[in-house]
């Protein structure tokens, strides 16, 4: 079964700090994984789309990991400010020729306090 | 909210009534779709669309329908809205869907919060 599972489910962590949520999936054959943020009361934004050949890519202050071999991702969180508050979704496509899936995760709820 | 609005925003509706949410975007992307969040659930796919009255099945489309008579707007309907379909319901566009690009980005409106008492 295809599945898509994120840690920690929550986190709280100062302004100012470092985190790192993380996501292991099993769903084959893959195709692509991206990470969205969602605030409170808002549609998920995409972060960032990393397809099989890539490793890391970076937004700004957000970094993914991606290692296919694993089936595991990272999404670093560097210098957090109060308006990273949101919930992190971890989406993984699934590659099955014309009728590609996309598998959510449940999300990592990140708290940044003052 | 790349140019996507959801109506209504809020509703609170009655067992057995029917119901009818409504999405529109001014991207002109051929891809539309209509998603639920539920706590304890990753976002789940009801009915997507690719192209005007081209619509199919996700993965939650029983008691749901839609309908796309124009590009621009994507409506669901709840034909006799149930307690279990309380939920918020999250409306999302794209340019190229499944068969397009693999990198191909959703981009989601700000959502419905339907109550069914």
């Amino acid at each position: 079964k295809n599945q898509v599972e994120q840690s920690p489910q929550s986190l709280i962590i100062l302004e100012g700090k470092n985190c790192t949520l993380q996501c292991n999936y099993t769903v084959s054959p893959f195709s692509n994984l991206r990470w969205y943020k969602q605030d409170t009361g808002r549609g998920p934004v995409s972060l960032t789309i990393m397809t099989f050949s890539e490793n890391t890519k970076s937004n700004g202050r957000y970094t993914a990991t991606l290692d296919a071999d694993t089936k595991q991702s990272s999404l670093h969180i560097t210098a957090s400010q109060l308006s990273d508050s949101a919930s992190y979704i971890c989406v993984v496509s699934g590659d099955a020729g014309n009728n590609r899936k996309l598998i959510w995760g449940l999300g990592t709820s990140l708290a940044v306090n003052p | 909210d790349a140019g996507i609005t959801q109506s209504p925003r809020h509703k609170v509706t009655e067992t057995g009534t029917p119901v009818t949410l409504r999405c529109h975007q001014t991207e002109n992307h051929r891809y539309m779709y209509w998603y639920r969040q539920d706590p304890g659930h990753g976002l789940r796919l009801i009915h997507y669309s690719y192209g005007v009255k081209d619509t199919d099945k996700g993965e939650v489309s029983d008691g749901y329908s839609v309908s796309r008579s124009k590009t621009e707007d994507f409506l669901l309907t709840l034909e006799s809205a149930t307690s279990s379909q309380t939920s918020v319901y999250f409306c999302a566009i794209s340019e190229s869907g499944w068969q397009g690009r693999v990198t191909d980005t959703q981009y989601f409106g700000p959502g419905t919060r339907l109550t069914v008492l």
